[in-house]
């Protein structure tokens, strides 16, 4: 069975500041990995999907890698602004049926 | 083109009732996901549906059941509600094809309240 972990469960982190978010998962059988971010009480923005054939994506300034071997994905942040503040969570994909996702990480970033 | 939305927006029910949410899908998709969201959790994927017949489902009892509509709107029914059904209903929509699912987008989700 798939499970997906995201560390750490929260971070915060003074305005300006580069940041890394972590996700692992147990079984490297995947179609993709997605990351999403979660405004409270809203709905799921995907931010970046990659593919299993890919190593990373980026957009602006979030950056996403995926080490399918090791069941890694990292998604990095440059210059965080408060805006950022927000639960990060990545999902994988195993098929055309669903997604898995980990717990998330909830994000402050302090002006 | 319009997003996925969902509605009622929060809903709150007692132990023993049944509830129905509903979710429309983004135009041009013909696939719909459910998923729940408990407090704190992640997402928990219940099931999809495509062109109107259920297709994979996750670990959840047959009390929860679903249906797609011909313009691609789905239902999610509970029926027999417990406290632990109280979360977030997120519904995502996206085109299939070839046996592939593109990028699923979300709705806003249904808040449910079980007392």
């Amino acid at each position: 069975k798939q499970e997906v972990t995201q560390i750490p469960a929260a971070l915060s982190v003074p305005e300006g500041e580069n940041l890394v978010l972590n996700c692992s998962f147990t079984d490297s059988a995947i179609y993709n990995l997605q990351w999403f971010r979660q405004d409270p009480g809203k709905g799921l923005t995907s931010l970046l999907l990659i593919q299993s054939s890919q190593r990373e994506q980026t957009s602006g300034r979030l950056n996403a890698s995926l080490d399918k071997s090791s069941g890694r994905s990292t998604l990095y942040i440059a210059a965080s602004q408060p805006g950022d503040s927000a639960t990060y969570l990545c999902a994988v994909e195993e098929g055309a049926q669903k997604l898995v996702f980990g717990q998330g990480t909830r994000l402050t970033i302090n002006p | 083109e319009t997003g996925v939305t969902q509605s009622p927006t929060h809903l709150i029910k007692t132990r023993g009732q049944q509830v129905t949410l509903r979710c429309s899908s983004q135009s041009g998709h013909n696939t719909v996901s459910w998923y729940q969201q408990a407090l704190g959790q992640g997402p928990q994927f219940i099931f999809q549906y495509y062109r109107e017949e259920e297709n994979g489902r996750g670990n959840f009892p047959p009390r929860f059941s679903g249906l797609q509509f011909p313009n691609y709107s789905s239902e999610l029914n509970v029926n027999a509600l417990e406290l632990d059904d109280s979360a977030l209903y997120l519904c995502a929509s996206s085109f299939k094809t070839g046996g592939r699912v593109d990028t699923q987008y979300f709705g806003p989700g249904t808040r449910l309240t079980v007392l």
